[in-house]
Formats: structure tokens, sequence, C-alpha cells
């Protein structure tokens, strides 16, 4: 019963690293979607997913890159990292229906320096 | 756009105190609503939403919220916390996409 899965839990990376946080569901969620958790300000958008190949920007997309190959796998692409990007990362997962619950990943904590 | 404010940031109650988090949504169309909570260290998990039917909503844990429609507002209630529901509390509207609002960070004194 894995649910929402995010690999890695920790990442320190130097500013300029690419890199890609992954994420995969195995409740045949239609939509997927990433977040980043900053004090004070919640948990703001940064892409989603309504299906496999279909994405789309959410709030704060700059500096990231998404792409939906298969169902089950959403993973997150940071192109160049910069200090800004150091934060909190969440996957999330639901049907697609506006009525349905979004389950979590365990988040990833990125650092850059 | 939908968007949704807390307005609580901080909230710190005794234990056996009554709790209520203010959550206002601004969206023209039929919302569907969430109340998530985010326990230290742990991820988000749903606390409880409204879709339809009855405006009065009860989760789990003893919380309960009430959707009322004229007043565009979400507010989530609890009749005594305890010193386990200090946590971070997260309204959410859902319309396509899920938008939270930025949370409320409850502390419960023993």
């Amino acid at each position: 019963n894995a649910g929402v899965t995010q690999t890695p839990k920790f990442q320190v990376l130097k500013t300029g690293q690419s890199m890609t946080l992954q994420c995969a569901q195995d409740m045949n969620h239609e939509y997927m979607s990433w977040y980043r958790q900053d004090p004070g300000m919640g948990l703001r958008l940064i892409h989603y997913s309504v299906g496999a190949g279909i994405t789309d920007q959410g709030e704060v997309p700059n500096g990231y890159n998404v792409s939906r190959s298969t169902t089950e796998d959403f993973p997150l692409r940071l192109l160049s990292a910069a200090p800004s990007q150091t934060s909190v990362y969440f996957c999330a997962s639901s049907y697609h229906r506006n009525e349905a619950e979004a389950f979590f990943g365990q988040g990833t904590r990125l650092t850059v320096v | 756009a939908q968007s949704v404010s807390q307005h609580n940031h901080h909230v710190i109650l005794s234990e056996a105190a009554s709790l209520e988090l203010g959550c206002n949504y601004s969206y023209g169309g039929t919302v569907n609503l969430f109340w998530y909570v985010q326990y230290p260290g742990q991820h988000l998990q749903l606390l409880l939403k409204y879709f339809s039917g009855d405006p009065l909503v009860k989760g789990i844990k003893g919380f309960e919220a009430e959707f009322i429609k004229s007043k565009f507002s979400f507010n989530l209630r609890k009749p005594s916390v305890q010193w386990s529901d200090t946590a971070e509390y997260f309204c959410a509207v859902k319309w396509g996409k899920l938008t939270f609002g930025t949370g409320t960070r409850l502390t419960i004194i023993p």
C-alpha cells in the first residue's frame, strides 16, 4: 500500500546544478501535482497534470519542468538550481473529480547552496 | 482565478479551549473545499471536505467545518482541543487544480 512515493527525502545542490525529484503513485490517479512549501507562504502549486501526456503550469512554474509519460510517474526537474529554490517539495495525486481527496508524498527537503 | 485566505497565521490555545480557524475563498462557481492538517515533520492529510449537501461537515479527530456560501467561508472548528492537535492547518479549494491557503500554525499548550 505505497500511495505516493517521493525520492529523495533530502538533497543538497550547488547553484547551477540540475536534478530530478521523483514522484510515483500506485492508485491509478489521473491528477498529479507538485507544490513547494515555504514558511508563511503555504503550499504553492508549481505544475500539475490531469493525465498522461498533459501538463500545465501552476502559480510558480519558473525554473521547473515536468513531464507525464505514464499515469504513475510525475517527475519534477530543476534545470539550473538557484538558492531561491531551497524549499520543501510535495507531490500529490488524486482522482480528477473536484471532490476527490489529494494524497501527498512525504516531501523532499531541498537546499541549494 | 480561485484563491484562499487564512487570516490567522499562528494561534496559541490551552488544552480544552475551543478552536475556530478562519478560511475565506474567492471563486464564483461551484466550490469543493478542504481542510488538510500537517503534523510536525509529516506530510499533509485530509481532515474533512465539502462538495455538496449539508453545509456542516464532520471530519476526523472531532473537527468540523461550516460552509457559508454568502460569506465565502469555510471555517474549521473543534469544541475542545488537545495537545496532539498542535499542527499546521491548511484550507484549500479545488476547481480543476487544488489551491491552498497560507496555513495556520496551531500551538496547544498543555
